[in-house]
């Protein structure tokens, strides 16, 4: 079955390092979207990508990095910078204007 | 920037009433989305609108794309308990990225 999977369900972080959630789709859309949720605010545009090899910053993507070496992958970086980084963290993908979901990843720092 | 805007946050209504919901913008959209998101889980896209004055179905949900261009309403008869979640509209502002309101939380008491 085609769709977005997103890796690990669960992640805890310790203040001070670096880690990467992971996004995989098997869709052969080009876009792929990552979005921040945090609890009443809705989604929040981190990066996004339209194209392998290319990328640009969404709303919020201070203490983020993200790569599309590949179609199917958009992984995501939480840098140390991130100062507030506990979220809900979903990945999506686009041929156009309807976007598909993945499960989401629940960073948290410990 | 362009925003979107939903009423009510949250609500509480029990098993079997009808339910309605709206999304308004100070902006004018030519697209109205609107997603359920499930408790842990990403969004799933429910009904898509293309055309002003555009009334569509999906089973007991119905949406409206509002005359004006400038609001939507998503109405869901006869709740049931798996209609708990996060109701989000959305749409693509001028830079065609798709923006999200903050949702409004469906409870359904027993």
């Amino acid at each position: 079955d085609g769709g977005i999977t997103q890796s690990p369900k669960y992640l805890f972080r310790k203040e001070g390092q670096n880690v990467t959630l992971s996004c995989e789709q098997n869709l052969n859309h080009d876009a792929m979207y990552w979005y921040r949720q945090d609890p009443g605010q809705g989604l929040r545009l981190i990066y996004y990508s339209q194209i392998v090899n290319d990328f640009q910053k969404g709303d919020i993507a201070e203490g983020y990095s993200v790569s599309r070496e590949k179609k199917e992958s958009f992984p995501l970086t939480v840098t140390s910078a991130q100062k507030n980084p506990t979220a809900f963290y979903l990945c999506a993908s686009s041929p156009s204007v309807g976007y598909t979901f993945g499960s989401g990843t629940r960073l948290t720092v410990v | 920037g362009q925003q979107l805007n939903q009423s009510p946050q949250s609500m509480f209504i029990q098993e079997g009433e009808d339910v309605s919901m709206n999304c308004t913008s100070s902006s004018i959209f030519n697209t109205w989305l609107w997603y359920k998101q499930d408790p842990g889980e990403g969004p799933v896209l429910l009904i898509a609108l293309y055309k002003a004055g555009e009334l569509t179905s999906n089973g007991r949900l119905t949406a409206q794309f509002g005359i004006t261009r400038k609001d939507s309403f998503l109405n869901i008869s006869a709740s049931i308990p798996s209609d708990v979640g996060i109701y989000f509209c959305a749409g693509p502002n001028r830079d065609d990225k798709i923006i999200f309101g903050k949702g409004t939380r469906l409870h359904i008491l027993p």
